[in-house]
C-alpha cells in the first residue's frame, strides 16, 4: 500500500457527461501527480500540482482540469467525456516540488469507462 | 513524439532464467532514470532507479545498466521468479529547470513460468 488513495475505484459514464477524480496524497507529501494509463498510449503525464500551485502540464485535455485544495488533496475534473477517455487514471505524490528525482508514490487508480 | 522507446513489448522467461528489458531515449537533457514495476489492479511502484554518472546500479537481483553515449538504459532481473511477473516501465526525467516531469516507456509485461 503506497499511502496514496484514490477514489472512486470503479467509474462508469456517458459520453458528454462530467466526472470528478478524487486523490489523497500520501501523509507529508506535498506534490500530486495525474497520469492517464491507456492500452495505446502508455502512461501520461497530465498535469503536477505542488502544494496547492500548478507546477507543469503534460498532454491534459482542455477538457480536463485539475486543483489541489489547502488539505493538499486533488481532484480531477474530465468533462464532455469521450469514448476515447477510457482508461485508467492514477494520482501519485512526492514530498518535494521536483518531479525529476522525487519518488513519486502511485495510488491505485480510478478506471473510467465511457460508453 | 515518443521520447523513451522500450522494448520488448512482452518477454516470457523461464524461473531463474535472466530477464532483460532495454529502453532507448532521445532528450540528452534526461538525467534521472527510473524503473516501475505494476501489478494487476495496482499502481506502478519505483524499483529502482539510475543518474548518468554511473554505468551501473544493483538491488538484489535487479540491475540497471546504463550506456549514456548510446543513450540506453536497460533492467536485468536475474534468478526471475514467478513473483517478479509484472509490467515493468522505464521513465526518464530532468532534474532541473521549472517543467520537469517523468516520461514513460510504452511498458514491458514479463511472465516468469514456475
Amino acid at each position: 500500500d503506497s499511502g496514496v488513495t484514490q477514489t472512486p475505484k470503479h467509474l462508469i459514464t456517458a459520453t458528454g457527461q462530467r466526472v470528478t477524480l478524487r486523490c489523497s496524497p500520501r501523509s507529508g507529501d506535498l506534490s500530486v501527480y495525474w497520469y492517464q494509463q491507456s492500452l495505446d498510449q502508455g502512461l501520461q503525464f497530465l498535469i503536477h500540482y505542488y502544494n496547492g500551485e500548478e507546477r507543469a502540464k503534460g498532454n491534459i485535455l482542455e477538457r480536463f482540469s485539475a486543483q489541489q485544495f489547502p488539505d493538499l488533496h486533488s481532484e480531477l475534473n474530465l468533462s464532455s467525456l469521450e469514448l476515447g477517455d477510457s482508461a485508467l487514471y492514477f494520482c501519485a505524490s512526492s514530498v518535494g516540488a521536483n518531479s525529476g528525482t522525487d519518488t513519486q508514490y502511485f495510488g491505485p487508480g480510478t478506471r473510467l469507462t465511457v460508453l | 513524439q515518443q521520447q523513451v522507446k522500450q522494448s520488448p513489448q512482452s518477454l516470457i522467461v523461464q524461473k531463474g532464467g535472466i530477464s532483460i528489458i532495454n529502453c532507448a531515449y532521445e532528450n540528452t537533457a534526461f538525467d534521472y532514470f527510473p524503473w516501475y514495476q505494476q501489478f494487476p489492479g495496482k499502481g506502478p511502484a519505483l524499483l529502482i532507479a539510475i543518474r548518468p554518472d554511473v554505468s551501473e546500479k544493483k538491488e538484489g537481483r535487479f540491475t540497471i545498466s546504463f550506456n549514456k553515449s548510446a543513450k540506453q538504459f536497460s533492467l536485468h532481473i536475474m534468478d526471475s521468479q514467478p513473483g517478479d511477473s509484472a509490467t515493468y516501465f522505464c521513465a526518464a526525467s530532468t532534474s532541473g529547470g521549472s517543467n520537469y516531469k517523468l516520461t514513460f516507456g510504452k511498458g514491458t509485461l514479463l511472465t516468469v513460468n514456475p
